[in-house]
């Protein structure tokens, strides 16, 4: 069982905003602006997309969003594109008993 | 730009220790900046943290592994290297090298990744 909680499927139609939720607990997202998203598609390494919470790495495009509340950390995808279905997982500092957790991942569907 | 390459054997018997190694090409691996991790992924499930290793020596593993694994770093050959003992069909995986840059507080950099089944 993955330390942080995904919703195992999000789907949505071109054009329309989807929200990935990421949740965990008061010792890793509710104790640190540590979290990061990764997109994957299938058969291909991970792909940082957004890191301390809500930055974006260069290269990334802007309508990847990243937002935090609590334990509960949120990818938004806005204008979504046929290229936006793949794998997302977050990501989360866990301080020094944890070090690192993962969520289980979220398949996103574009219809 | 820097690229990581994992390499070993794709096949380790139960019981044995698997051994892989990444190859640190086009950056510096020397920097206090970077955390240079092995990631796994079992086929069809999410990814899990094995752990990783600074400042040239220091280390940190997933509590899950921490009696099985190790990772070491040869900085002459620019490589960074993970044994995990007596693996179990449960080890099978995809098993990737990654950089954890403290400029970004994540995983920027990724290895393709290497398959290893555990199986007789």
């Amino acid at each position: 069982q993955s330390a942080l909680t995904q919703p195992a499927s999000v789907s949505g139609s071109p054009g329309q905003s989807i929200t990935v939720s990421c949740t965990g607990t008061t010792s890793d997202i509710g104790s640190y602006n540590l979290v990061s998203w990764y997109q994957q598609y299938p058969g291909k390494a991970p792909k940082l997309i957004i890191y301390e919470v809500t930055e974006r790495p260069s290269g990334v495009s802007d309508r990847f969003s990243g937002s935090k509340s609590g334990n509960t950390a949120s990818l938004t995808i806005s204008g979504l594109q046929a290229e936006d279905e793949a794998n997302y997982y977050c990501c989360s500092y866990g301080g020094t008993a944890t070090y690192v957790v993962f969520g289980g991942g979220t398949k996103v569907t574009v219809l | 730009q820097v690229q990581l390459q994992e390499s070993g054997p794709g096949l380790v018997k139960p019981s044995q220790t698997l051994s892989l190694t990444c190859t640190v090409s086009g950056g510096s691996i020397n920097s206090d900046n970077y955390y240079w991790s092995w990631i796994r992924q079992p086929p069809g499930k999410g990814l899990e943290w094995v752990g990783y290793i600074y400042n040239s020596e220091t280390t940190n593993y997933n509590a899950s592994l921490k009696t099985r694994v190790a990772i070491s770093i040869d900085t002459a050959k620019r490589q960074v290297s993970l044994r995990l003992t007596s693996v179990t069909a449960a080890d099978t995986a995809v098993y990737y090298c990654a950089r954890l840059s403290s400029d970004h507080d994540a995983f920027d950099i990724w290895g393709q990744g290497t398959m290893v089944t555990i199986s007789s």
